[in-house]
């Protein structure tokens, strides 16, 4: 079974703080996701990652970097948490090609205040 | 920029009944498209995935089907039960870029 595994499932932060969210995947895969869930505007697009030390930009990447040293590590960062990134963040893992199945983790719900 | 809409966004049925949840999208050319399911508090769950050649996919009482020319698909729950509430997302694949998620449909199955 895939399992992708996120660090923490709830996180309270301070404004101004700088916040990791990490993901691990089990499965080798190459891509890696970051994602938001936000109340009537449904999940959107950070970053994501195609390899190792690659990053690219998704929707929403303001306010967010990434960082991924290991295939198996994707790391979403916080620069300085605002209280308009609480929400909930969800990872997600896939093969490489346009075809492959998502892979989601848990998620973490992060409150910022 | 591809748009993906949901209807209904709540439905509440009795238990036993056949289902259709749909999905629309603006630009045909897509990838792929998959259905999630995600309970309250949850990650999501795969359920099904349609590549953009296959007309449709079944899984067990679950089947999708997609028309990429019209924009539309459709995941049809065959004998509903009360372990089937949760909400559905449908979500556009746009290569290797990620998915492009609807707003999801929150289902109430009622014993």
């Amino acid at each position: 079974d895939v399992k992708v595994t996120q660090s923490s499932r709830y996180l309270v932060k301070r404004t101004g703080e700088k916040v990791f969210l990490e993901c691990v995947q089990d499965m080798d895969h190459e891509n890696m996701f970051w994602y938001r869930q936000d109340p009537g505007l449904g999940l959107r697009l950070i970053y994501f990652s195609y390899d190792v030390k690659m990053k690219e930009k998704g929707d929403i990447p303001e306010g967010y970097s990434v960082s991924r040293e290991k295939k198996e590590r994707f790391s979403l960062i916080l620069e300085s948490a605002s209280t308009n990134q609480t929400s909930m963040y969800l990872c997600a893992s896939s093969f490489q090609g346009p075809i492959e199945t998502q892979y989601f983790g848990p998620g973490t719900r992060l409150l910022v205040l | 920029k591809q748009e993906v809409t949901q209807i209904p966004a709540a439905l509440s049925v009795p238990e036993g009944e056949n289902l259709v949840l749909n999905c629309s999208f603006t630009d045909s050319a897509i990838y792929n498209l998959q259905w999630f399911r995600q309970d309250p508090g949850k990650g999501l769950t795969s359920l099904l995935l349609i590549q953009s050649s296959q007309r449709e996919q079944t899984s067990g009482r679950l089947n999708a089907s997609l028309d990429k020319s019209s924009g539309r698909s459709t995941l049809y729950i065959a004998a509903s039960q009360p372990g089937d509430s949760a909400t559905y997302l449908c979500a556009v694949g746009r290569g290797a870029d990620g998915l492009t998620f609807g707003k999801g449909t929150h289902l109430i199955i009622q014993p």
